[in-house]
């Protein structure tokens, strides 16, 4: 099976702090994806990378960045935290054929407090 | 506007008994439907995934449906179990499209 490991479960984190939150997937997918979820929301398309190094801004890209410098980590960057930056961070990857199941990491709990 | 709704927003159930989600989308071009279960805390985990030409598949417990021309889903739980206790989301990609389009999900609350 897939596997997607994101770095931490739960993260608090001070308003201004620069974040910085780690996925790795073990399948060399070439597509990954990082999405934040609120409740009622659902869950949002911040950026995704179909490439090592390439990167493409989702939805709601403001106040993040991302790197993506081995094929396997896809990096989701707050350069300077915010309390609405608060939510659930869910990252995902798939193969190169979009129609195939994509699977999420387990996701990161982050508080900015 | 590509849109996913699902209903009921929430269920309460009986441990033991059936029930049905349902999801109805309005993405096009369409290319397949999804049906993800998330555990509070945990992130989504892949259920089913349909395509044009199919109308029904199962895993386990969990059978999904799909009519293409009229854009519903369902999701069927048969026999719930207190473990069924979860978010069930609704997914849907548009043909050749990296961007899935999410529903809101059905909080699913199964009582002994």
């Amino acid at each position: 099976d897939v596997k997607v490991t994101q770095s931490s479960r739960y993260l608090v984190k001070r308003t201004g702090e620069k974040v910085f939150l780690e996925c790795v997937q073990d399948m060399d997918h070439e597509n990954m994806f990082w999405y934040r979820q609120d409740p009622g929301l659902g869950l949002r398309l911040i950026y995704f990378s179909y490439d090592v190094k390439m990167k493409e801004k989702g939805d709601i890209p403001e106040g993040y960045s991302v790197s993506r410098e081995k094929k396997e980590r896809f990096s989701l960057i707050l350069e300077s935290a915010s309390t609405n930056q608060t939510s659930m961070y869910l990252c995902a990857s798939i193969p190169g054929r979009y129609r195939y199941g994509y699977t999420f990491g387990s996701g990161t709990r982050l508080t900015v407090v | 506007k590509n849109q996913v709704e699902q209903s009921p927003q929430s269920l309460i159930i009986l441990e033991g008994k059936n029930c049905t989600l349902q999801c109805n989308y309005t993405v096009s071009p369409f290319s397949n439907l999804r049906w993800y279960k998330q555990d509070t805390g945990r992130g989504p985990v892949s259920l089913t995934i349909m395509t044009f030409s199919e109308n029904t598949k199962s895993n386990g417990r969990y059978t999904a449906t799909l009519d293409a021309d009229t854009k519903q889903s369902s999701l069927h739980i048969t026999a719930s179990q207190l473990s069924d206790s979860a978010s069930y989301i609704c997914v849907v990609s548009a043909d050749s499209s990296y961007k899935l389009i999410f529903g809101s999900g059905t909080r699913l609350l199964v009582r002994p």
